[in-house]
């Protein structure tokens, strides 16, 4: 079974510019997360959407950050316009949905270097 | 914000020892869990306790739970090379929202 899916793996843009991420996750998967992971830090969660609904999107920060899981399958996070202090990896996540004992299940990450 | 926080920030050890790492974390919480991380599999999940368990084991791991401390430990027995590794404790308060600490780097020489 493949995991779960995220492109692109790494990312170089200039400051100001918009950068997306894409995520697949594992097949009958309803829950899906966005996190971001700074260097010698644990991940932090931006967005958690169940099926289509985003229903914890507190820590993202929407000045900048949007996020979207249309069909509740496929997610794409978007930063616009990056800032330096956006450098950083960008996991996904997903899980079953079966509440509060669910295993997460991340991607490799997309690690995103503004300049 | 890092709800739990790992001890020690570092740790490296000869293969075949044992390796401990503490976790700690401020609110109450309904189980914890122990992720690891490595450039060749990126973040996995290795093991969940309930806050109404003290122990639990699985495989070469062995993870407490105090929770009168607002503590967890993770205990690696007879490591290998292949555990370096950097490990991650992970509380959940309800849903399916986990809150993961710093992490502990663990280096395990052959």
């Amino acid at each position: 079974e493949a995991g779960v899916v995220q492109s692109p793996r790494y990312k170089i843009i200039e400051k100001k510019q918009p950068v997306a991420f894409w995520c697949n996750p594992i097949s009958g998967h309803n829950t899906l997360y966005w996190y971001l992971q700074n260097l010698g830090q644990g991940p932090e969660l931006l967005i958690r959407y169940e099926n289509e609904e985003a229903v914890d999107d507190s820590q993202l920060p929407k000045d900048r950050f949007s996020a979207e899981r249309l069909k509740g399958v496929d997610s794409t996070l978007k930063i616009q316009p990056a800032e330096l202090g956006d450098s950083a990896v960008y996991l996904c996540a997903s899980s079953l949905a079966r509440g509060q004992e669910d295993t997460q299940y991340f991607g490799p990450g997309t690690r995103l270097t503004v300049l | 914000s890092q709800q739990g926080e790992e001890d020690p920030q570092a740790l490296s050890i000869q293969e075949g020892e044992n390796a401990t790492m503490n976790c700690s974390y401020k609110t109450s919480i309904n189980n914890l869990q122990w992720y690891r991380q490595n450039s060749g599999r990126g973040l996995v999940h290795l093991i969940l306790i309930r806050s109404n368990e003290r122990e639990k084991h699985s495989g070469r791991l062995r993870v407490t739970l105090d929770t009168s401390k607002k503590s967890s430990s993770l205990l690696i027995t007879a490591s290998r090379a292949a555990d370096t590794a950097s490990y991650f404790c992970a509380t959940n308060r309800g849903y399916s929202t986990l809150t993961f600490g710093k992490g502990t780097m663990l280096l395990v020489s052959p």
